[in-house]
């Protein structure tokens, strides 16, 4: 079975801290692909990131990383010096290929993690 | 500006009304995907499409129905046998260079709301 779990519901920091997002990912496939998404309040989905399983180099893009680590299926995000801007709920999700033989895939997505930076 | 449109943002329903969810995408893209988020979820698939005149059911097609009649143009309708309709529904596109990788990209959502 192909499951991505975001164990943490609900983080609130203060603005500048940093924060760390976890997302843990289950997958018998030995080529996948894993994703980050942010929905602010007003519900768009917007994409960060995709990572492949064979590329395990940590990633860096202005105040956002990722750290995945294919020994612990661990694909989590850290946001540096948070801002009130990044309140918003972050997704997680694996990319399965369909079962009918498309070259397509389609996301799994773990139940998100809201994020509220206070002032 | 290339893009997904989804109209309309707030939809409501009387119980045992249809209704179609509209989603349009100038990115020329071939995929295109329906999800469904109920509060405090992930999203889940409903109906995905890879060509033209070509769709499949995802994990929660019961209730559902879709065309694809072309490329831009990817309709969901939200039938009377959908048990439970009220959700935000987000549509989706992607490319399709074989690799079965290609980035999904999302339009802003439909709220359904049933009365």
């Amino acid at each position: 079975a192909q499951k991505v779990t975001q164990a943490q519901t609900e983080i609130s920091v203060v603005e500048k801290e940093d924060v760390t997002l976890d997302c843990v990912y289950e997958t018998r496939d030995t080529t996948y692909y894993l994703f980050w998404y942010k929905q602010p309040p007003s519900g768009e989905l917007v994409f960060l990131i995709r990572r492949n399983s064979f590329d395990e180099q940590n990633e860096i893009s202005g105040r956002y990383s990722w750290n995945f680590q294919k020994s612990t299926s661990s694909f989590n995000f850290t946001i540096t010096a948070s801002q009130v801007v990044d309140s918003a709920v972050y997704f997680c999700a694996l990319l399965r290929r369909m079962n009918y033989g498309g070259s397509q895939g389609n996301l799994i997505f773990g139940k998100g993690t809201k994020l509220s930076v206070k002032p | 500006d290339g893009g997904i449109t989804q109209s309309p943002k707030y939809l409501f329903r009387k119980e045992g009304q249809n209704v179609t969810l509209s989603c349009e995408q100038n990115l020329n893209h071939d995929a295109m995907y329906w999800y469904r988020q109920d509060p405090g979820q992930g999203l889940r698939l409903i109906y995905y499409s890879q060509i033209v005149n070509d769709f499949q059911k995802g994990d929660i097609a019961e209730g559902y129905s879709v065309s694809r009649e072309k490329k831009e143009s990817f309709p969901l309708t939200v039938t009377s046998a959908q048990k439970n309709p009220t959700a935000f529904y987000l549509c989706a596109s992607s490319l399709t260079t074989g690799t079965g990788a290609d980035t999904q990209y999302f339009g802003p959502g439909t709220r359904l709301t049933v009365l």
